[in-house]
């Protein structure tokens, strides 16, 4: 049972342009939200997150958005850069299960120059 | 301030045989969570311990067993090696514990770059 998912396996945008990453869950008591990001032969970084009392959070180019009722997050990315080529993971997190985070499959982003 | 660092960064073993994994958490973190990924996959929670205590574990077998040191470095160890165990693994550290809940920042997991496993 897949709780958190990310459809896109892959996305691909030119520099400068907008990279918008999404993800859907389906557990009605997650209630913090967290975007990391891996790069090859590293661990995941953490991103940036949202609380289930907000509907968005912003930091520079970052920004995620979140929809309750229709149980969906996103991440844009503005202006793309290609150093952002990476995997992003969308997580989930339920009360004070502080470590226990739910990872969706991840979407592969490639910008290019 | 150090990060995440875990060892062994790639070992092979065979099937039935017995792995230990090992992982130095960040300095002032005093909680540490071990995740699985397999290839093509997100990772997947392991368990997290707690003051030396096991405090939360996802759907694993128990020949998936876990220590935490005083100093809150951790060992992953897991008994009768399957094929499908080839992954890698994950350690992540944070600041937890229930009166770090209102902290800025507190309970962001830091992870190290992994301990890749091949069980032939």
């Amino acid at each position: 049972d897949q709780q958190v998912k990310q459809n896109s396996p892959s996305l691909s945008v030119q520099e400068g342009r907008i990279s918008i990453l999404n993800c859907d869950y389906t557990n009605s008591m997650f209630d913090y939200f967290l975007w990391y990001k891996k790069y090859p032969a590293e661990g995941p970084t953490f991103l940036i997150s949202i609380s289930s009392i907000k509907d968005k959070n912003e930091d520079g180019r970052f920004t995620v958005f979140l929809n309750k009722s229709a149980k969906h997050l996103s991440l844009h990315i503005v202006p793309s850069q290609p150093g952002d080529s990476a995997v992003y993971f969308c997580a989930a997190r339920a009360g004070t299960s502080y470590g226990k985070l739910t990872f969706g499959q991840g979407t592969i982003l490639t910008v290019h120059p | 301030e150090t990060g995440v660092t875990q060892s062994p960064t790639h070992l092979i073993k065979t099937r039935g045989q017995q792995v230990t994994l090992r992982c130095s958490s960040q300095s002032g973190h005093n909680t540490v969570s071990w995740y699985q990924q397999a290839l093509g996959q997100g990772p997947q929670f392991i368990f997290q311990y707690y003051r030396e205590e096991e405090n939360g574990r996802g759907n694993f077998p128990p020949r998936f067993s876990g220590l935490q040191f005083p100093n809150y470095s951790s060992e992953l160890n897991v008994n009768a090696l399957e094929l499908d165990d080839s992954a890698l693994y994950l350690c992540a550290s944070s600041f937890g514990g229930f009166w770090a809940s209102g902290r800025s920042g507190a309970n962001v997991l830091t992870f190290g770059a992994g301990s890749r496993l091949t069980v032939l």
